[in-house]
Protein backbone atom coordinates (compact mmCIF):
# COMPACT_ATOMS: atom_id res chain seq x y z
CA UNK A 1 0.00 0.00 0.00
CA UNK A 2 1.12 3.72 -0.80
CA UNK A 3 1.71 5.95 2.01
CA UNK A 4 1.21 9.65 2.62
CA UNK A 5 2.07 11.21 -0.73
CA UNK A 6 3.00 14.92 -0.93
CA UNK A 7 3.37 17.29 -4.27
CA UNK A 8 5.04 18.92 -5.00
CA UNK A 9 8.29 17.72 -3.41
CA UNK A 10 9.85 21.10 -3.89
CA UNK A 11 8.53 24.54 -4.81
CA UNK A 12 9.98 28.13 -5.11
CA UNK A 13 7.76 30.91 -5.03
CA UNK A 14 8.13 35.02 -4.34
CA UNK A 15 7.03 36.86 -1.85
CA UNK A 16 3.24 37.54 -1.99
CA UNK A 17 2.65 35.01 -4.17
CA UNK A 18 0.07 32.36 -3.04
CA UNK A 19 0.90 28.44 -2.95
CA UNK A 20 -1.19 25.46 -3.03
CA UNK A 21 0.18 22.11 -1.63
CA UNK A 22 -1.51 18.70 -1.93
CA UNK A 23 -1.08 15.54 0.35
CA UNK A 24 -2.99 12.26 -0.30
CA UNK A 25 -3.98 9.87 2.82
CA UNK A 26 -3.26 6.45 3.38
CA UNK A 27 -5.57 4.56 1.74
CA UNK A 28 -8.88 4.35 4.37
CA UNK A 29 -7.33 7.13 6.68
CA UNK A 30 -10.09 9.94 6.79
CA UNK A 31 -8.11 12.43 8.72
CA UNK A 32 -5.00 14.32 7.97
CA UNK A 33 -3.05 16.75 9.06
CA UNK A 34 -0.66 19.44 7.97
CA UNK A 35 2.48 21.26 10.21
CA UNK A 36 5.46 23.08 9.09
CA UNK A 37 9.11 22.68 10.06
CA UNK A 38 11.63 25.75 9.96
CA UNK A 39 14.72 24.85 9.31
CA UNK A 40 16.63 23.81 12.46
CA UNK A 41 13.38 23.52 14.17
CA UNK A 42 10.94 20.79 15.10
CA UNK A 43 7.33 20.23 13.09
CA UNK A 44 4.81 22.42 13.98
CA UNK A 45 1.10 21.53 14.16
CA UNK A 46 -1.09 23.73 11.43
CA UNK A 47 -4.03 22.44 11.17
CA UNK A 48 -5.93 18.75 11.34
CA UNK A 49 -8.88 18.13 8.93
CA UNK A 50 -11.48 15.26 9.65
CA UNK A 51 -14.83 14.80 7.36
CA UNK A 52 -13.82 17.78 5.38
CA UNK A 53 -13.84 20.01 8.68
CA UNK A 54 -11.03 21.82 10.36
CA UNK A 55 -11.02 19.93 13.62
CA UNK A 56 -8.44 21.74 15.02
CA UNK A 57 -6.02 24.47 14.37
CA UNK A 58 -2.22 25.66 15.84
CA UNK A 59 -1.01 29.40 16.31
CA UNK A 60 -0.82 30.07 12.69
CA UNK A 61 -2.12 32.99 11.01
CA UNK A 62 -5.45 33.02 8.23
CA UNK A 63 -3.38 33.44 5.56
CA UNK A 64 -3.03 29.48 6.07
CA UNK A 65 -6.27 27.89 5.38
CA UNK A 66 -6.89 24.18 3.68
CA UNK A 67 -9.49 22.06 2.57
CA UNK A 68 -9.95 18.41 2.60
CA UNK A 69 -11.91 16.48 -0.22
CA UNK A 70 -14.66 13.59 -0.22
CA UNK A 71 -11.66 11.08 -1.19
CA UNK A 72 -10.18 12.59 1.92
CA UNK A 73 -7.47 13.94 -0.11
CA UNK A 74 -5.85 17.78 1.04
CA UNK A 75 -5.09 21.03 -0.18
CA UNK A 76 -2.55 23.41 2.03
CA UNK A 77 -2.97 26.88 0.78
CA UNK A 78 -0.70 29.44 2.09
CA UNK A 79 -2.05 33.45 0.54
CA UNK A 80 0.66 36.31 1.00
CA UNK A 81 3.78 34.45 1.21
CA UNK A 82 6.30 35.66 3.60
CA UNK A 83 9.69 34.75 3.26
CA UNK A 84 9.21 33.20 7.05
CA UNK A 85 7.10 30.81 5.39
CA UNK A 86 9.97 28.52 4.02
CA UNK A 87 9.92 25.81 5.45
CA UNK A 88 8.99 21.84 5.27
CA UNK A 89 5.25 21.24 4.87
CA UNK A 90 4.74 17.97 6.25
CA UNK A 91 1.36 16.35 5.81
CA UNK A 92 0.05 13.24 7.81
CA UNK A 93 -2.88 11.22 8.13
CA UNK A 94 -4.45 8.92 10.60
CA UNK A 95 -7.58 6.63 10.43
CA UNK A 96 -10.15 8.93 12.07
CA UNK A 97 -9.28 11.98 14.01
CA UNK A 98 -6.93 12.40 17.07
CA UNK A 99 -5.43 8.71 16.77
CA UNK A 100 -2.24 10.07 17.08
CA UNK A 101 -1.19 6.52 17.87
CA UNK A 102 -1.45 5.48 14.15
CA UNK A 103 0.35 8.50 12.66
CA UNK A 104 1.85 8.71 9.77
CA UNK A 105 4.24 11.37 8.22
CA UNK A 106 4.96 12.11 4.44
CA UNK A 107 7.93 12.87 3.00
CA UNK A 108 6.91 16.86 2.94
CA UNK A 109 6.94 19.57 0.36
CA UNK A 110 10.06 22.22 0.80
CA UNK A 111 9.06 25.77 0.05
CA UNK A 112 11.25 28.25 -0.43
CA UNK A 113 10.05 31.87 -0.72
CA UNK A 114 12.77 34.23 -2.31
CA UNK B 1 0.08 24.11 27.19
CA UNK B 2 2.03 20.94 26.35
CA UNK B 3 5.79 21.53 25.46
CA UNK B 4 9.02 19.12 24.99
CA UNK B 5 12.08 19.83 25.58
CA UNK B 6 14.98 18.47 23.75
CA UNK B 7 17.92 20.00 26.21
CA UNK B 8 20.74 18.83 23.74
CA UNK B 9 21.32 20.05 20.16
CA UNK B 10 24.01 18.23 19.06
CA UNK B 11 25.02 14.65 20.38
CA UNK B 12 28.82 12.94 19.13
CA UNK B 13 29.00 9.45 19.79
CA UNK B 14 31.36 6.98 18.56
CA UNK B 15 30.45 4.23 16.26
CA UNK B 16 29.56 1.08 18.28
CA UNK B 17 28.97 3.14 22.02
CA UNK B 18 26.17 3.72 23.41
CA UNK B 19 23.60 6.24 22.89
CA UNK B 20 20.75 8.39 25.23
CA UNK B 21 19.05 11.09 23.87
CA UNK B 22 17.20 13.35 26.47
CA UNK B 23 13.54 14.02 26.17
CA UNK B 24 11.10 16.15 28.99
CA UNK B 25 7.79 16.96 28.14
CA UNK B 26 5.06 19.26 30.31
CA UNK B 27 1.12 17.87 29.92
CA UNK B 28 -2.06 18.52 31.71
CA UNK B 29 -2.76 14.53 31.62
CA UNK B 30 -1.44 10.99 30.69
CA UNK B 31 0.35 11.84 27.63
CA UNK B 32 1.24 9.79 24.11
CA UNK B 33 4.95 10.10 23.90
CA UNK B 34 6.97 9.31 20.82
CA UNK B 35 10.59 9.48 19.04
CA UNK B 36 10.73 10.40 15.47
CA UNK B 37 13.75 10.01 12.95
CA UNK B 38 14.33 12.39 10.62
CA UNK B 39 17.48 11.59 7.52
CA UNK B 40 18.13 15.47 5.85
CA UNK B 41 15.45 15.95 3.15
CA UNK B 42 13.08 13.33 4.60
CA UNK B 43 9.89 13.09 6.26
CA UNK B 44 9.83 11.68 9.99
CA UNK B 45 10.14 8.10 10.59
CA UNK B 46 8.17 6.83 13.75
CA UNK B 47 10.91 4.93 16.23
CA UNK B 48 8.60 3.94 18.80
CA UNK B 49 5.78 5.27 20.94
CA UNK B 50 4.28 5.28 24.51
CA UNK B 51 0.71 5.53 25.38
CA UNK B 52 0.53 2.98 28.71
CA UNK B 53 1.35 0.16 30.26
CA UNK B 54 5.07 -1.26 30.70
CA UNK B 55 6.87 1.90 31.14
CA UNK B 56 10.09 0.51 28.92
CA UNK B 57 9.09 0.53 24.98
CA UNK B 58 11.30 -1.45 22.02
CA UNK B 59 10.99 0.10 18.53
CA UNK B 60 12.37 -0.81 15.92
CA UNK B 61 16.24 0.14 14.49
CA UNK B 62 17.41 -1.62 18.23
CA UNK B 63 15.76 1.65 19.73
CA UNK B 64 14.05 1.58 23.30
CA UNK B 65 12.77 4.64 25.64
CA UNK B 66 11.34 4.56 29.21
CA UNK B 67 8.70 6.64 30.62
CA UNK B 68 9.37 8.05 33.61
CA UNK B 69 6.11 9.73 34.79
CA UNK B 70 7.89 11.27 37.91
CA UNK B 71 10.86 13.05 36.03
CA UNK B 72 8.16 13.74 32.71
CA UNK B 73 10.89 11.93 30.52
CA UNK B 74 10.86 9.75 28.12
CA UNK B 75 14.75 9.55 26.81
CA UNK B 76 15.44 7.28 24.17
CA UNK B 77 18.78 4.58 24.23
CA UNK B 78 20.40 2.53 21.80
CA UNK B 79 23.31 0.21 23.55
CA UNK B 80 25.46 0.63 20.42
CA UNK B 81 25.29 2.84 17.61
CA UNK B 82 25.70 2.40 13.85
CA UNK B 83 27.41 5.23 10.90
CA UNK B 84 23.90 5.22 9.72
CA UNK B 85 21.64 6.03 12.66
CA UNK B 86 23.30 9.81 12.12
CA UNK B 87 20.22 11.92 11.58
CA UNK B 88 17.85 14.40 14.15
CA UNK B 89 15.91 13.08 16.65
CA UNK B 90 12.37 14.31 17.87
CA UNK B 91 10.72 13.61 20.67
CA UNK B 92 6.81 14.66 20.83
CA UNK B 93 3.81 14.75 22.71
CA UNK B 94 0.21 14.72 22.30
CA UNK B 95 -2.76 13.25 23.68
CA UNK B 96 -5.05 12.67 21.05
CA UNK B 97 -8.04 14.82 20.21
CA UNK B 98 -7.46 17.44 17.50
CA UNK B 99 -5.11 19.59 18.70
CA UNK B 100 -1.68 17.37 16.84
CA UNK B 101 1.50 16.46 18.03
CA UNK B 102 3.67 19.30 19.59
CA UNK B 103 7.71 18.44 19.14
CA UNK B 104 11.01 19.13 20.32
CA UNK B 105 13.50 20.72 18.79
CA UNK B 106 15.21 18.20 17.74
CA UNK B 107 18.61 16.69 19.04
CA UNK B 108 21.52 16.32 15.75
CA UNK B 109 23.11 13.06 16.13
CA UNK B 110 26.76 12.71 14.66
CA UNK B 111 28.65 9.31 14.39
CA UNK B 112 32.34 9.61 14.73
CA UNK B 113 34.46 6.30 13.11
Amino acid sequence: DAGVTQSPTHLIKTRGQHVTLRCSPISGHKSVSWYQQVLGQGPQFIFQYYEKEERGRGNFPDRFSARQFPNYSSELNVNALLLGDSALYLCASSPDMGVVEKLFFGSGTQLSVL
Amino acid sequence: AQSVTQPDIHITVSEGASLELRCNYSYGATPYLFWYVQSPGQGLQLLLKYFSGDTLVQGIKGFEAEFKRSQSSFNLRKPSVHWSDAAEYFCAVGGGGADGLTFGKGTHLIIQP
